[in-house]
């Protein structure tokens, strides 16, 4: 059962567009969400990162949108850049369970010149 | 000055052999993990440990074996490897929470 849904699988964005990615969830016990940026060859690292009592979360060129009623969230990548070529994971925890973070699949982006 | 760094960062073995992989953490983080990602880069935890307790055990086949010799310190061994252990095996760890976590380098295992 995959609890976190994450979509599309690969993404090519032209330089200075903007980035969408999506993720759904089921476990109304969730209650952060964070959006994590892996290069190849190294792990993954935390982007930024939401709870449910708010709608929305800017960092820079990036913003997370979040739904609580449709238990949906999305990355937003402003101003895409070729350097933001990543694998993007949305996660999800709830409390207790020691912090466990459930993954999306994951998200290939390509930004081309 | 690394912050969670594992070793080796490449590993390659036969079926059957008994290897592990080690993970140091300098964050004075209390809670560490073992992330398995596979060849689709689906990332699923395997163990977590909490200041040396065990805290989360998924489904994993008992082969696979975590110790936690102090908080800073988080080991995996595996026992009579399978080709299907092939993957990148992610050490992370985080001081509790709702906290991100800081991840490893990662182990590239390779089963021949």
């Amino acid at each position: 059962q995959q609890q976190v849904k994450q979509s599309p699988q690969s993404l090519i964005v032209q330089k200075g567009g903007i980035s969408i990615i999506n993720c759904a969830y089921e476990n109304t016990a969730f209650d952060y969400f964070p959006w994590y940026q892996q290069f190849p060859g190294k792990g993954p690292a935390l982007l930024i990162a939401i709870r449910p009592d708010v709608s929305e979360k800017k960092e820079g060129r990036f913003t997370i949108s979040f739904n609580k009623s449709a238990k949906q969230f999305s990355l937003h990548i402003m101003d895409s850049q070729p350097g933001d070529s990543a694998t993007y994971f949305c996660a999800a925890s709830k409390p207790g369970g020691g912090n466990k973070l459930t993954f999306g699949t994951g998200t290939q982006l390509k930004v081309e010149l | 000055d690394t912050a969670v760094s594992q070793t080796p960062k490449y590993l390659v073995t036969q079926m059957g052999n008994d290897k592990s992989i080690k993970c140091e953490q300098n964050l004075g983080h209390d809670t560490m993990y073992w992330y398995k990602q596979d060849s689709k880069k689906f990332l699923k935890i395997m163990f977590s440990y909490n200041n040396k307790e065990l805290i989360i055990n998924e489904t994993v086949p008992n082969r696979f074996s975590p110790k936690s010799p102090d908080k800073a310190h988080l080991n995996l061994h595996i026992n009579s490897l399978e080709l299907g252990d092939s993957a990148v095996y992610f050490c992370a760890s985080s001081p509790g929470g709702h906290v991100g976590y800081t991840f490893g380098s990662g182990t590239r295992l390779t089963v021949v």
